[in-house]
């Protein structure tokens, strides 16, 4: 079946570790993308990466650092410079940045103590 | 930049009843996307209903349906015939012409109670 994996569903980390998310998707999609979701809210954009090798930050980037080595591959870092980690965590793809239907992943629910 | 407002934290509704949930969302842009996900208790976020702003049509999906409103800039979902699996929180989302290089831009969302 085709669609977007991300693992673990929960994870622990003490405060100041640093930690990767995985996001993984088999749609042969380009474009890729981070949210971070807060109790109360809705989700807000980390970082998308239109092709390989490329990516770009959005409206809250800092404290997190991502690569894009394989097309199917978006991993996430939440660095120690992250003030406030814990949060819900979703991966998204489209077939491109250009089109507006994105997939969404099930998430990884971060917990930092 | 723009913003998206969901007024109605919750909302109930008793089953095979119809509900509205509402947004309204703040852009300068004329040419745009706007969405409705729902997100169940596994929070795997599933699209709804989509509206491309250019269409005056109203889209349908099944027994949800929109009413977009450009000028009022406004974009409520309507759930006919409301089932227990309907049960979730709703977002509301907004898309500029850049596409996905934007983001999308989500409202607060509203929890959707229905009552047996």
């Amino acid at each position: 079946d085709g669609g977007i994996t991300q693992s673990p569903k929960y994870l622990f980390r003490k405060e100041g570790q640093n930690v990767t998310l995985s996001c993984e998707q088999n749609l042969n999609h380009d474009a890729m993308y981070w949210y971070r979701q807060d109790p109360g809210q809705g989700l807000r954009l980390i970082y998308y990466s239109q092709i390989v090798n490329d990516f770009q930050k959005g409206d809250i980037a800092e404290g997190y650092s991502v690569s894009r080595e394989k097309k199917e591959s978006f991993p996430l870092t939440v660095t120690s410079a992250q003030k406030n980690p814990t949060a819900f965590y979703l991966c998204a793809s489209s077939i491109s940045t250009s089109s507006y239907e994105q997939y969404f992943g099930p998430g990884t629910r971060l917990t930092v103590t | 930049a723009q913003t998206v407002t969901q007024s109605q934290p919750e909302m109930s509704v008793q089953e095979a009843e119809t509900v509205t949930l509402s947004c309204t969302y703040d852009t300068s842009e004329s040419d745009y996307y706007l969405f409705w996900y729902k997100q169940p208790p596994s929070r795997q976020m599933i699209l709804v209903i989509r509206q491309e702003a250019y269409k005056q049509q109203n889209a349908t999906e099944n027994r949800f349906s929109v009413n977009f409103q450009k000028a009022a800039k406004s974009f409520s979902l309507k759930i006919s015939d409301s089932q227990l699996g309907d049960a979730a929180m709703y977002f509301c989302a907004y898309m500029g012409s850049g596409g996905g290089a934007d983001g999308l831009t989500f409202g607060k969302g509203t929890h959707l109670i229905i009552q047996p």
